[in-house]
């Protein structure tokens, strides 16, 4: 089955870019999607089709998706970004989506 | 504004069943792939099931497959996931989300319901 590898954790200061990846084989010939989860909260949204916002995310948060590695960027990070963020695929061998594992960002 | 609203969790005993329901709001519920997500306390989360917009196309994680049905009734907009043979390990808050699209593949979630526990325990 498909495997998605993310960093349990990332920590950084307010003001800096926050950079989350998401690896797995040949990532960059799927579609990646990612979500915030803020604690006791619903996933949300933030990124589709690997670069794409949807209305309401601030433009802060871009991604980028090639070779085995796709990447969250969040820059100006501020408090109201601590949350767990997880990546997304279609494994189309499978037929099944497929998760990874969530990164915890902690802004210090 | 799209919303959706899970509900029929609660407890149960191991190899028991529950059949959850997510009532649709604010779109055309029977245009769209609907779906299944699950999280175990403390954990990450985990796609359960997808159904097409017909209901004509269903999709199972392995961890579920025999044990889990998904179904919809577009006339009521309602998604529904009948849990049968429960085990502890399906303890988890379940969330439904809606697919961009007539099709499950390669879809992303947006919006989810607000989630419903079902926690399996004697």
């Amino acid at each position: 089955s498909y495997v998605l590898t993310q960093p349990p954790s990332v920590s950084l200061a307010p003001g800096k870019t926050a950079t989350i990846t998401c690896a797995g084989d040949n990532i960059g010939s799927k579609s990646v999607h990612w979500y915030q989860q803020r604690p006791g909260q619903a996933p949300l949204l933030v990124i589709y089709y690997d670069t794409e916002r949807p209305s309401g995310i601030p433009e802060r948060f871009s991604g980028s998706n090639s070779g085995s590695t796709a990447t969250l960027a969040i820059s100006r990070v501020e408090a109201g970004d601590e949350a767990d963020y997880y990546c997304q695929v279609w494994d189309s061998r499978s037929d099944h989506v497929v998760f990874g594992g969530g990164t915890k960002l902690t802004v210090l | 504004e799209v919303q959706l609203l899970e509900s029929g969790g609660g407890l149960v005993q191991p190899g028991g069943s529950l059949r959850l329901s997510c009532a649709a709001s604010g779109f055309i519920f029977s245009s769209y792939a609907m779906n299944w997500v699950r999280q175990a306390p403390g954990k990450g989360l985990e796609w359960v099931s997808g159904i097409s917009d017909s209901g004509g196309s269903t999709y199972y994680a392995v961890s579920v497959k025999g044990r889990f049905t998904v179904s919809r009734d577009n006339a009521n907009k309602t998604l529904y996931l009948q849990m049968n043979s429960l085990t502890a390990e399906d303890t988890a808050v379940y969330y439904c989300a809606k697919g961009p699209a007539a099709a499950v593949g390669n879809n992303w979630f947006d919006p989810w319901g607000q989630g419903t526990l079902v926690t399996v325990s004697s």
